[in-house]
């Protein structure tokens, strides 16, 4: 199946930075969504986002829904040793029955 | 709200047999449940759609045979893995829409492992 593409695949930041991940795809999506996985455990939703350009905040975190409707970003400051983890983006489009297409995810190591 | 829940939450079988998955929405009920299979450092991907009352919807490349959907209530939906082999063993994941945006929230994963 289709996947979106994401970028950084992984990345090691220090604890306190910013950090800036990004999800493109060749289709358009009507909402863009972003989860957190931890090891051995199923994905939790983070931020989602339902119209083009629109901006939301949740925390420390802060996700932009593309005008193109085809990228989405996210954005995690004063990163702490908790936000290590994938972090997947997923796109729906509304006539796809609901249905999610996952990004390829972005390994975070945050260190001390 | 919105907690999903599963069990196992792991599962060891020998090669040959079934296993049975299930998939329960522990605050809400859901019409629609999803199945996601996900091998190691790899991404989510949808097995198949688990409509309440009606047939699963695969998605390409998936064997309704070998992979049993039943989704008979509106907080239950279950995955049994029929005559598993070691290429099955995987984490496998439900998910539910939930409310009026019909956002998925997700369960905690099963691990399946099949010697």
């Amino acid at each position: 199946g289709q996947q979106l593409n994401q970028s950084p695949q992984s990345m090691f930041i220090q604890e306190g930075e910013d950090v800036s991940m990004n999800c493109t795809s060749s289709s358009i999506f009507n909402t863009w969504l972003w989860y957190k996985q931890d090891p051995g455990e199923g994905p939790v939703l983070l931020i989602a986002l339902y119209k083009a350009g629109e901006l939301t905040s949740n925390g420390r975190l802060t996700a932009q829904f593309g005008i193109t409707r085809k990228d989405s970003f996210l954005n995690i400051s004063a990163s702490i040793p908790c936000d290590v983890g994938i972090y997947f983006c997923a796109g729906r489009d509304t006539g796809t029955a609901s249905k999610l297409t996952f990004g390829t995810g972005t390994r975070l190591q945050v260190t001390l | 709200g919105a907690v999903v829940s599963q069990h196992p939450s792991w599962v060891i079988c020998k090669s040959g047999t079934s296993v049975k998955i299930e998939c329960r929405s522990l605050d809400f009920q859901a019409t629609t449940m999803f199945w996601y299979r996900q091998f190691p450092k790899q991404s989510l991907m949808l097995m198949a759609t688990s409509n309440e009352g009606s047939k699963a919807t695969y998605e390409q490349g998936v064997e309704k045979d070998k992979f049993l959907i039943n989704h008979a209530s509106l907080t239950l939906s279950t995955l049994t893995v029929t005559s598993a082999h070691p290429e099955d063993s995987s984490f496998y994941i439900c998910s539910a829409r939930v409310g009026q945006r019909r956002e998925q929230y997700f369960g905690p994963g099963t691990r399946l492992t099949v010697t």
